[in-house]
């Protein structure tokens, strides 16, 4: 079974330039996630889709970060313009169900913005 | 949002001793996981915790959820070089609101010496 796809795996970029990062979930996961994680710290969740919807988007920076699941399968996230303080590792996650018994983690897209 | 604590931070042990890794919650969990993480990957899911008392066990790790489902320890037995990585303790999102509030903890940095 294919894990969860991340890409790219790095991003270097100039501040208040846009950045996308891309998801795909392993096959049948209904739950995909999007987790923030700064050096030194835990990953914060910024999004939770379940199918196509959102289950929730509370830490989500929604003046600068958009995400989207339209198919309900791969996602995207963007941040646009990017700040400093947005350079961190962006983990893409899934699960089968919004139960998460367990919950799969891609291996990450690290991005620094100088 | 609220942060799991864990501790220690950090943690250096001689291959064949026992050691414990705590996550604590100023809030009830409804479950919470444990994962490994090494640099520059993601994170790979070790243990769910649910029900208050409840206590899992694999290969030589097993964790623990104390009865008020506040806090959790995981135990590894006999270490080795293997277990080397950072451990994180993270919050199951679901069973109302609260728990989308916590974030990860910061994480436990294991560093075995043969």
């Amino acid at each position: 079974e294919a894990g969860v796809a991340q890409s790219p795996r790095y991003k270097i970029i100039e501040k208040r330039q846009s950045v996308a990062f891309w998801c795909n979930p392993i096959s049948g996961h209904a739950t995909l996630y999007w987790y923030q994680q700064i050096l030194g710290q835990g990953p914060k969740l910024l999004i939770q889709f379940q199918n196509n919807g959102v289950v929730d988007d509370s830490q989500l920076p929604k003046d600068r970060f958009s995400a989207e699941r339209l198919k309900g399968v791969d996602s995207t996230l963007k941040i646009q313009p990017a700040k400093l303080e947005d350079s961190a590792v962006y983990l893409c996650a899934s699960s089968k169900s919004v139960l998460q018994e367990t919950q799969y983690f891609g291996p990450g897209t690290r991005l620094l913005v100088l | 949002s609220q942060e799991l604590e864990q501790s220690p931070q950090s943690l250096i042990v001689q291959e064949g001793k026992n050691l414990t890794i705590n996550c604590t919650s100023s809030k009830t969990l409804y479950g919470l996981y444990w994962y490994k993480q090494k640099y520059g990957e993601g994170l790979i899911f070790l243990m769910m915790l649910q029900k208050g008392g409840e206590e899992k066990s694999h290969e030589k790790i097993t964790a623990k959820l104390d009865e008020k489902k506040q806090q959790s320890s995981l135990h590894i037995t006999a270490s080795q070089p293997s277990h080397a990585g950072i451990y994180l303790c993270g919050p199951r999102l679901v069973g109302g609101g609260s728990n989308y509030k916590l974030t990860f903890g910061k994480g436990t940095l294991l560093t075995v010496n043969p």
